[in-house]
């Protein structure tokens, strides 16, 4: 079966690091997404992408980055870890006309 | 600029009562879609109902039902008989016409409470 995996499921970081998420899906979905999960706010959109090579920042992209070197992957990047980026992320893929099809989510802790 | 809102925050039940989710939405795009998704306490996001601007039937699906209003930018969900497997939060969500792409706007969440 097709899925969106996304590793670690837990992290703890140190201010300052960069620290990467991984985002995995075997649907062939051309858009992905990344969304951060926190109290009172929803889900709010980091940064998309809708193909190879393509990125685009969402409203909260400050302080992230992605890439996507091929269809399967978009790995998120915080360049310097900071204690406001402390939430839980989810990524997520959808095809041209389906719904979006989400991760377990990686609850990030910076210390 | 699209929106969602959820304005109730947390709601709590007695098993087997009836619950309503409302949410309003706003965009100016006269294609869209609209979304339902659950998260119960394993933290994933299920997948509920997508619904299109172009079609405001009411929709059931066993215990749930959905309710979509143009006129009044609305969205609302209902649990029938609610039991405590249906305690989860709950996401509406808005997705601009195919042309604008696949993003979506969450609302931030009714979170509901089923007590035995």
């Amino acid at each position: 079966d097709a899925e969106i995996t996304q590793s670690p499921r837990h992290k703890i970081t140190e201010t300052g690091r960069q620290v990467t998420l991984a985002c995995h899906q075997t649907w062939n979905h051309n858009n992905m997404f990344w969304y951060r999960q926190d109290l009172g706010h929803g889900l709010r959109l980091i940064h998309y992408s809708y193909g190879v090579q393509d990125t685009n920042k969402g409203e909260v992209s400050d302080g992230y980055s992605v890439s996507r070197s091929n269809t399967e992957d978009l790995p998120l990047t915080l360049e310097s870890a900071a204690s406001s980026q402390t939430s839980v992320y989810f990524c997520a893929s959808s095809g041209r006309d389906t719904e979006a099809f989400f991760g377990q989510g990686t609850r990030l802790t910076v210390v | 600029a699209q929106k969602v809102t959820q304005a109730q925050t947390e709601i709590s039940v007695v098993e087997k009562e009836d619950v309503t989710l409302d949410c309003v939405y706003e965009t100016r795009d006269t294609t869209y879609y609209l979304f339902w998704y659950k998260q119960p306490p394993s933290g994933e996001l299920v997948f509920l109902i997508r619904r299109n601007s172009f079609d405001e039937q009411n929709e059931i699906s066993g215990r749930y039902s959905w309710n979509f209003q143009k006129s009044t930018s609305s969205f609302n969900f209902t649990i029938t008989a609610s039991q405590v497997v249906d305690s989860a939060v709950y996401f509406c969500a808005l997705r601009r016409g195919k042309a604008a792409g696949n993003k979506l706007t969450f609302g931030g969440g009714t979170r509901v409470l089923v007590k035995p």
